[in-house]
């Protein structure tokens, strides 16, 4: 079974300055999709960034980018020039070819400090 | 654009007492889920429904029930609930199924106590 690991419960960055979340997953699958998703307090479900598993270059979103290395199994996010409005939960998450569904990380509370 | 719907935001349940959450999306998307999250767990899928008429399981389906009444709405039933189901509630649909690059577009949620 596909598995999704965030490590790193919680996190916490200075304004300006960057932070890594790290990811890695289980999978014997060789094609699929990886997300990050970003919870705010608000608790409405953002999509931040999305990686294609047969694509080499990482996905690259303005301030957020992906360092996904498919080997390792392993996809971060990289929040550049963090900003307050950061601050949230964020998930990382599989989508099974077999069933389209997601399945996520265990997520990284990030809060960025002023 | 109302996107997903679901009902209620907030709900406080006795322990055996039964409900129903209620999720509608206007996005005509084929594929409809609902997820919980709880803390340090992530989100965890109950049931996901790939097209009007099909159900199926997913990682914690135990003391739930589906219903895909058409292929706007997709409702949870909670028969009799435990304290083990106070969670929060998500409610999701994505476009063609096995399209795997396909985002979700996710409700604002249930907050539901069991006491």
């Amino acid at each position: 079974a596909q598995t999704v690991t965030q490590s790193q419960p919680e996190m916490s960055v200075q304004e300006a300055e960057t932070v890594t979340l790290s990811c890695t997953y289980d999978t014997s699958e060789n094609n699929y999709y990886l997300f990050w998703y970003k919870q705010p307090p608000s608790r409405q479900m953002i999509l931040v960034i999305r990686q294609e598993a047969y694509k080499q270059q990482n996905a690259t979103e303005n301030r957020f980018s992906v360092n996904f290395q498919k080997a390792a199994k392993s996809f971060s996010l990289k929040i550049s020039d963090s900003q307050l409005g950061d601050t949230a939960m964020y998930f990382c998450a599989f989508s099974d070819s077999n069933t389209g569904k997601l399945i996520f990380g265990q997520g990284t509370t990030l809060q960025v400090k002023p | 654009n109302a996107g997903v719907t679901q009902t209620p935001k907030f709900q406080v349940l006795k322990t055996g007492q039964s409900m129903t959450l209620q999720c509608a999306q206007d996005m005509n998307h084929n594929s409809m889920y609902w997820y919980r999250q709880d803390p340090g767990m992530g989100l965890r899928l109950i049931y996901y429904s790939a097209s009007e008429g099909t159900t199926d399981k997913g990682e914690v389906p135990n003391g739930y029930n589906v219903s895909r009444l058409n292929k706007r709405e997709f409702s949870l039933r909670l028969e009799s609930a435990a304290p083990s189901q106070t969670s929060v509630y998500f409610c999701a649909s994505s476009g063609p199924f096995r399209a795997t690059n396909e985002k979700l577009f996710f409700g604002s949620g249930t907050q539901l106590s069991v006491l």
